[in-house]
């Protein structure tokens, strides 16, 4: 079997600062994919990545960018932190084609002061 | 885009029973349905899932009937046990595009209750 880590697990950030969320996976998928979940609203899309140097859209892309240097790594930049931001940061891998199962990290929770 | 929806945000069910969470999506081409299962303080895991080729499918306990024409799907819990206790997402997608682009409904939360 595999496994995704996140890191860090927690993670807090002033207004307006820039950070970094890392997703590493040894499960050899092509797909990696990083959602946010918010309490009540479900996960929401940020950036996926079908290959290596391959960048995609979710639908909360805007205030994010993402980075996929190699294949079993994904990392997501928040470009300016929102004051009183709160939210569980998930990344996802998946083989890619035609559905099938994501895996998902253990998450990193966000706090701005 | 595809909007998924899940209409109860918790249930409430006595140990033994059946559970049944309802979800609708609106975008015709979505043909992949997948379930993920979030247990407290925990991450998302895959639970079962469904393609649009067939309109029941079974696991154990748990069945996902999938009505097409209405933009329906469900999942049904029989013989429910205190490890249900969990949010359940249900999930869509086109599911032949690379990327398998899942729109999640906001999650129902089963609690079982002795």
């Amino acid at each position: 079997g595999g496994i995704i880590t996140q890191t860090p697990k927690f993670l807090i950030g002033q207004e307006g600062q820039k950070l970094t969320l890392k997703c590493q996976q040894n499960f050899n998928h092509d797909t990696m994919y990083w959602y946010r979940q918010d309490s009540g609203k479900g996960l929401r899309l940020i950036y996926y990545s079908i290959t290596e140097n391959d960048l995609q859209k979710g639908d909360l892309s805007e205030g994010y960018d993402a980075s996929r240097e190699k294949k079993s790594s994904f990392s997501l930049t928040v470009t300016s932190a929102q004051k009183n931001e709160m939210a569980v940061f998930l990344c996802a891998s998946s083989p890619g084609l035609g559905g099938g199962e994501q895996y998902f990290g253990p998450g990193t929770r966000l706090t701005v002061l | 885009g595809e909007k998924v929806e899940q209409h109860q945000s918790t249930l409430s069910v006595r140990e033994g029973d059946s559970a049944v969470i309802n979800c609708t999506y609106t975008d015709t081409a979505s043909s992949y349905f997948p379930w993920y299962k979030q247990e407290a303080g925990k991450s998302l895991h895959f639970v079962i899932d469904i393609r649009s080729n067939v309109d029941r499918k079974q696991s154990q306990r748990l069945t996902v009937l999938l009505d097409k024409k209405a933009k329906r799907f469900s999942l049904h819990i029989t013989a429910t046990q205190p490890e249900d206790s969990a949010i359940y997402f249900c999930a869509a997608s086109i599911g032949n595009s690379a990327g398998n682009k899942l729109t999640f409904g906001i999650g129902t939360r089963v609690l079982v209750r002795p």
